[in-house]
């Protein structure tokens, strides 16, 4: 079975750590995203990276940084945490082998800034 | 301008019924991909289905099927037979040019169903 894990669940931080997000996949996909979804906003794109040690700023990259040194994982780094920052963070990876290519998403990772 | 919408930030519909989820898009390119996730409560996002912008059948999958009307730039998602298992959020996706490497999608900001019995 596919599969896209999150190191966490729910995580509670305090404004100005340093937040470290960690994704893994075992489908050997070459593509991996992070999201975060915020109510009445949807899925809006932080990062992602289509092959290990690249990564493309996607819309909303401010106040994130990412690192990609294996395939299988893609971590998201919030440099120094901000109340604003809090939200759902959703991992994803796609393969590159059919015409969907669709994207596998980890459970999530609800992240609280105080 | 938004690239995906969904108007209908939530629908109601009882058990056994037929519901029209509304998906309308924004693009310039010829090849793109259309998808449809769903995220229960339990916030994780499942794939249901997938439309190519060439793709000449609507797409199907059990009791989903994609309503896909290219010149009106719609993808809606039918869903036949209602469960109360179908209550969630529902995305419409899209993926603009042919799939390549790292293309990301766009999301909409989601329709909630809720199915009563």
């Amino acid at each position: 079975d596919v599969k896209v894990t999150q190191s966490s669940r729910y995580l509670v931080k305090r404004t100005g750590e340093k937040v470290f997000l960690e994704c893994v996949q075992d489908m050997d996909h070459e593509n991996m995203f992070w999201y975060r979804q915020d109510p009445g906003l949807g899925l809006r794109l932080i990062y992602f990276s289509y092959d290990v040690k690249m990564k493309e700023k996607g819309d909303i990259p401010e106040g994130y940084s990412v690192s990609r040194e294996k395939k299988e994982r893609f971590s998201l780094i919030l440099e120094s945490a901000s109340t604003n920052q809090t939200s759902m963070y959703l991992c994803a990876s796609s393969g590159t082998s059919s015409q969907k290519n669709e994207q596998f998403f980890g459970p999530g990772t609800r992240l609280t800034v105080l | 301008a938004q690239k995906i919408t969904q108007t209908q930030p939530g629908m109601f519909v009882q058990e056994k019924e037929a519901v029209t989820l509304d998906c309308t898009y924004d693009t310039s390119d010829q090849s793109y991909g259309l998808f449809w996730y769903k995220q229960p409560s339990s916030g994780e996002m499942i794939f249901l289905i997938y439309q190519g912008s060439y793709d000449e059948q609507n797409a199907t999958e059990g009791r989903y099927s994609l309503n896909f009307q290219k010149a009106r730039k719609s993808a809606n998602l039918v869903i036949s037979a209602s469960q109360l298992g179908d209550s969630a959020m529902y995305f419409c996706a899209m993926r603009e040019g042919p799939d390549q490497a790292g293309t990301a999608l766009i999301f909409g900001k989601g329709t909630t169903l809720s199915v009563s019995s």
